[in-house]
């Protein structure tokens, strides 16, 4: 069964810091990977996602995740973050194994201090 | 992006009653639709896929008679807590995908049950 492992459950930093948020998935076969991110009170939302080729990916508001194959992971980056980035971001991953299920990580809470 | 609206955002009832969320796909058609469990700090648990025109797929441990789902149409999916109890209390979400781009599901804003 795909199981998705985020590490962080907290992350507290100041504007204009560099976020990184680790993400790693078990599961041997093709995957699909997804970073949504749920602002306060607002639904999720999709910041970048990625099926094949280039394994580093660009998503909105300036993120970015590398999808690094031998490591299982697809850590989530920033160089810069902002206040309006305090937010919950989730890592998810499908497979067709799964019957294209997405199952998600256990989350972390961004908090960016002005 | 596609928009999926969930109805109500939030809602509070008693304890023995029925309460229906509904998850509609605004602009697109979803064969398929997601229902989800967040407690607290705690991540998005799966609890069934809905699919529309046959019955839903439950996740193991989730009671298909006390949430019944319905997929009645390629725009619209429903989640009826039956008997609510207060350890049902939690914000549901669902999610629909566009049967002809089934990725990304897009999510709706969730649903927040308080059962008193």
């Amino acid at each position: 069964a795909q199981s998705v492992s985020q590490h962080n459950h907290h992350v507290i930093l100041s504007e204009a810091a560099s976020l990184e948020l680790g993400c790693n998935y078990s599961y041997g076969g093709t995957v699909n990977l997804f970073w949504y991110v749920q602002y306060p009170g607002q639904h999720l939302q999709l910041l970048l996602k990625y099926f094949s080729g280039d394994p580093l990916v660009k998503g909105i508001k300036g993120f970015e995740a590398e999808f690094i194959k031998s490591k299982f992971s697809f850590n989530l980056r920033k160089p810069s973050v902002q206040w309006s980035d305090t937010a919950e971001y989730f890592c998810a991953v499908n497979t067709k194994a799964a019957g294209n299920k997405l199952t998600f990580g256990g989350g972390t809470r961004v908090l960016v201090k002005p | 992006g596609a928009v999926v609206s969930q109805h109500p955002s939030w809602v509070i009832c008693k304890s023995g009653t029925s309460v229906k969320i509904e998850c509609r796909s605004l602009d697109f058609q979803a064969t398929t639709m997601f229902w989800y469990r967040q407690f607290p700090k705690q991540s998005l648990m799966l609890m069934a896929t809905s699919n529309e025109g046959s019955k839903a797929t439950y996740e193991q441990g989730v009671e298909k008679d006390k949430f019944l789902i319905n997929h009645a149409s390629l725009t619209l999916s429903t989640l009826t807590v039956t008997s609510a109890h207060p350890e049902d209390s939690s914000f549901y979400i669902c999610s629909a995908r566009d049967t002809l781009a089934p990725l990304p599901a897009f999510f709706g804003q969730g649903t927040r049950l308080t059962v008193v």
